[in-house]
């Protein structure tokens, strides 16, 4: 079965650096999401991004967030200069090989992201 | 707005017993679609049903079964005869309009753990 595939699996960083998460998301699909997971809590929605640009926010992804789909086949997510709270784990995910936003997800094995 | 509840943190069950996991979704949305994620001690999200708001009946899958009343608004899920391998954290999810936007809404999660 096709599948979202995520690196790094863990990324260490230093409070103040940038970082970059990567995704590849299932080649014929049209949706990409970042959600995130801080330890212990569920699962919240950071960005859609559809058509080369996002469609779609919520209140956590601030102007330190970005998001990039650069050749076609990845769709990164930037962390511009990272805090504490930033530690989470992220998941990447796709949707809509028929461009139908309520699709299934399918979600990669995420990205643990510590900040120190 | 919209809203997932799932009121049980964690449930503990000795193997081979049935358990039900309850989630209760509130929207103001009259087309939704309703998910269940499996979050296994390895970290991914692994899909197990979509329902759409439209839809009833109940459904089996082996020994998962879920039931939506969409005039309670809830969406349960119950696993019979539970494994080792059921034990996971389960997320409910919602998909409809959040503040002003489309995106999947998960609850806080109910860790079951099934003790051999």
């Amino acid at each position: 079965e096709p599948e979202v595939t995520q690196t790094p699996s863990h990324q260490v960083t230093q409070m103040g650096q940038e970082v970059i998460l990567r995704c590849v998301p299932i080649s014929n699909h049209l949706y990409f999401y970042w959600y995130r997971q801080i330890l212990g809590q569920k699962v919240e929605f950071l960005v859609s991004f559809y058509n080369n640009e996002i469609s779609e926010k919520s209140e956590i992804f601030d102007d330190q967030f970005s998001v990039e789909r650069p050749d076609g086949s990845n769709f990164t997510l930037k962390i511009r200069s990272t805090k504490l709270e930033d530690s989470a784990m992220y998941f990447c995910a796709s949707s809509g090989n028929r461009g139908s936003a309520n699709e299934k997800l399918f979600f990669g094995s995420g990205t643990q992201l510590s900040v120190l | 707005a919209q809203k997932v509840t799932q009121a049980q943190t964690e449930i503990s069950v000795v193997e081979k017993e049935d358990v039900t996991l309850d989630c209760v979704y509130e929207t103001r949305d009259t087309t939704y679609y309703l998910f269940w994620y499996k979050q296994p001690p390895s970290g991914e999200l692994v899909f197990l049903i979509r329902r759409n708001s439209f839809d009833e009946q109940n459904e089996i899958s082996g020994r998962y079964s879920w039931n939506f009343q969409k005039s309670t608004s809830s969406f349960n899920f119950t696993i019979t005869a539970s494994q080792v391998v059921d034990s996971a954290v389960y997320f409910c999810a919602g998909f409809g309009r959040g503040a002003g936007s489309y995106q999947l809404t998960f609850g806080k999660g109910t860790k079951l753990s099934v003790i051999p």
